[in-house]
């Protein structure tokens, strides 16, 4: 059965902090990793990841990919308050329609 | 504006009742998806359009009807078969086998 595993499921810093979130996948016939950002409603894009080892970079946050050992990284320097989210990684199925396999989310508080 | 837009955004129904959610999008993507969410939890697919008078059922399908009579329109019905209803539903479209696009969801509550 495939699987998305996503770790921490929550977690809480202060501004200022670097952390970093964690997707471990186990599927089969894997195409690309996603990551989305959540505040309150419609998952918002981040990163699409398709090639082990290339870092994608969009301000404050960036990700990386490891198609080895089957896991992906999402880290966020200099946190902010507008970063509080949960944060879904997701898996996309080659030759499915499409199909996304979706992690259970890590929420991430970042306090004042 | 390009988008997707969901409607109702809250929904509230009896025990019993059908109700439909709708999701349009004009992205003129091909592919429309429905999703289920429910409190800390991740998303999980109910069913999917890869094209016009045609879908596939997810993974919790039981309980749910879909059409696709046009490519901007991809309404879900919640049956009374559906035993746990209440979850906020979110609606997605893609350009084939990429990254996917959200409405805003409807939150549907089962009184």
């Amino acid at each position: 059965e495939d699987k998305v595993v996503q770790s921490p499921l929550s977690l809480v810093v202060h501004e200022g902090d670097t952390v970093t979130l964690n997707c471990s996948y186990e599927v089969t016939n894997f195409r690309s990793l996603l990551w989305y950002k959540q505040e309150k409603k419609a998952p918002t894009f981040l990163f699409m990841l398709t090639s082990s080892g290339i870092e994608k970079k969009s301000g404050r946050l960036s990700s990386i990919l490891d198609k080895k050992e089957l896991f992906s990284i999402l880290n966020i320097t200099a946190t902010q308050t507008g970063d509080s989210a949960v944060y879904l990684c997701a898996v996309l199925i080659y030759n499915q329609g499409g199909k996304l396999i979706f992690g259970q989310g890590t929420e991430l508080s970042v306090k004042p | 504006d390009g988008g997707i837009t969901q409607s109702p955004k809250y929904l509230f129904r009896k025990e019993g009742q059908n109700v439909t959610l709708s999701c349009e999008q004009n992205l003129n993507h091909d592919a429309m998806y429905w999703y289920r969410q429910d409190p800390g939890q991740g998303l999980r697919l109910i069913y999917y359009s890869q094209i016009v008078n045609d879908f596939q059922k997810g993974d919790i399908a039981e309980g749910y009807s879909v059409s696709r009579e046009k490519k901007e329109s991809f309404p879900l019905t919640v049956t009374s078969a559906q035993k746990n209803p209440t979850a906020f539903y979110l609606c997605a479209s893609s350009m084939g086998e990429t990254m996917q696009f959200f409405g805003p969801g409807t939150r549907l509550t089962v009184l």
